[in-house]
């Protein structure tokens, strides 16, 4: 069991727009610790797409947007496309375990 | 250009002992904390441990701890994890991260390598 709660899955028709939620607690994205988010395609490494809540790497499409609210945060794809279809990964640090958490990943279907 | 090359994953049985290497190019490996990330075979991200740029400071997840040895040699370029006492559970892809903040601690993987794949059995 992960200690950041995910969707085990969500989909939509592309264009359209989903929402990843990603739930935790006082001791890691209420304590006010960044949340992070991957997409990680089969075989592939994960990759980076929001750091520190709400922001992106140089290159992500801005159809990714972070936000972050009391002990949950959420990404949200926009104009969903066939390439988005993937799994997604929130993670944080928690002081519980004096290291890094991940919730246990969601997969997007592109309907 | 960032580039993390993992290796030395392999087949080992349970009580067997493996250690991976990554080697690092394109940044300054000492400014910045490194860690080791796995993935059991369809299953989701799990953290391992992490170590700071010096070297001084290592963590590890519970379930890791007094098994695996996170270090480090900066004159190198290379990332190490030694594990030992493996058992099946610990079967999963190793990929080694570079921390995305400038911190001591591990904040988040902005360059990963392609990871290097660990079985263990019987």
């Amino acid at each position: 069991q992960s200690v950041l709660t995910q969707p085990p899955s969500v989909s939509g028709a592309p264009g359209q727009r989903v929402t990843i939620s990603c739930t935790g607690s006082t001791s890691n994205i209420g304590a006010g610790y960044g949340v992070y988010w991957y997409q990680q395609s089969p075989g592939t490494a994960p990759k980076l797409l929001i750091y520190d809540n709400n922001n992106r790497p140089s290159g992500v499409s801005d159809r990714f947007s972070g936000s972050k609210s009391g002990t949950s945060a959420s990404l949200a794809i926009t104009g969903l496309q066939a390439e988005d279809e993937a799994d997604y990964y929130c993670q944080s640090y928690d002081s519980r375990v004096s290291g890094s958490v991940f919730g246990g990943g969601t997969k997007v279907t592109v309907l | 250009e960032v580039h993390l090359l993992e290796s030395g994953g392999g087949l080992v049985q349970p009580g067997g002992s493996l250690r991976l290497s990554c080697a690092v190019s394109g940044f300054n490996f000492y400014n910045y904390a490194m860690a080791w990330v796995r993935q059991a075979p369809g299953k989701g991200l799990e953290w391992v441990s992490s170590i700071s740029g010096s070297g001084s400071s290592t963590y590890y997840a519970v379930s890791m701890r007094g098994r695996f040895t996170i270090s480090r040699d900066n004159s190198q370029n290379t990332l190490y994890l030694q594990m030992n006492s493996l058992r099946a559970e610990d079967t999963a892809v190793y990929y080694c991260a570079k921390s995305g903040g400038s911190g001591t601690l591990f904040s988040h993987g902005d360059y990963w390598g392609q990871g290097t794949l660990v079985t263990v059995f019987s």
